[in-house]
């Protein structure tokens, strides 16, 4: 198993200003993904971080809206730019150890964000 | 249509009864299924996962698949308060080691002492 954390916990954010999100993994692991989890919406994947490459992003993400660091193979960041209300939910990463998304993935406890 | 679809619930159920949450997909090429369960304020864990169709059995949770109606289910007998959670389906083609997974939008459960 995994311990991942995030920060912050939560955040509530004026219009028009960024975000970056932290996620931190207890061991080195390859694949990492951020997904973003609205009310009543299904889980989806905004892109997955491989450390040493491009992050890969999802249709409907582009980098510009979340760019995203992988410095290591414990550590990322996502960014949430020029944020507006549409962006209040839930984001989450994860890391799966086998190096593929079907494989068990571990995910942390989410940043609640609040755009006004 | 949705590619994954789920009841949202809310389900309420009293300690002790079998619960049943299902999820219905379009795709099918799907053939990795998934549950996972997600506590208030925590990220989703895995719960079980199936290749195909058929079921499985882990303790008190059986996960079902019924590839020919694109229809899977989880069972849950002898419900626990600690089952309070809201449960997703996950699925995935899995024809590659890259094919992404994609989530149902979950079904909330609550188990009443």
């Amino acid at each position: 198993s995994a311990v991942i954390s995030q920060k912050p916990s939560r955040d509530i954010c004026q219009r028009g200003t960024s975000l970056t999100i932290q996620c931190q993994v207890d061991s080195q692991v390859t694949m990492m993904f951020w997904y973003r989890q609205q009310p009543g919406q299904s889980l989806t994947l905004i892109a997955t971080a491989n450390q040493g490459s491009e992050a890969t992003y999802e249709s409907g993400f582009v980098i510009d809206k979340f760019p995203i660091s992988r410095p290591n193979l414990t550590f990322s960041t996502l960014t949430v730019s020029n944020m507006s209300p549409e962006d209040s939910s839930i984001y989450l990463c994860s890391v799966a150890y086998g190096g593929r998304p079907t494989d068990t993935q571990y995910f942390g406890p989410g940043t609640r964000l609040t755009v006004l | 249509q949705k590619e994954v679809e789920q009841d949202p619930g809310p389900l309420s159920v009293p300690e002790g009864a079998i619960v049943s949450l299902n999820c219905t997909y379009s795709n099918s090429a799907f053939q990795y299924f998934m549950w996972y369960r997600q506590y208030s304020r925590k990220g989703p864990e895995l719960l079980m996962y199936t290749y195909s169709s058929g079921n499985k059995e882990d303790g008190r949770f059986t996960a079902q698949v019924d590839k020919s109606s694109k229809y899977i289910s989880l069972f849950i007998r002898d419900s626990q308060p600690s089952d309070s959670a809201t449960y997703l389906c996950a699925m995935s083609e899995m024809k590659t080691s890259y094919d992404k997974v994609i989530f149902g939008p979950g079904t909330s459960l609550s188990v009443i002492p």
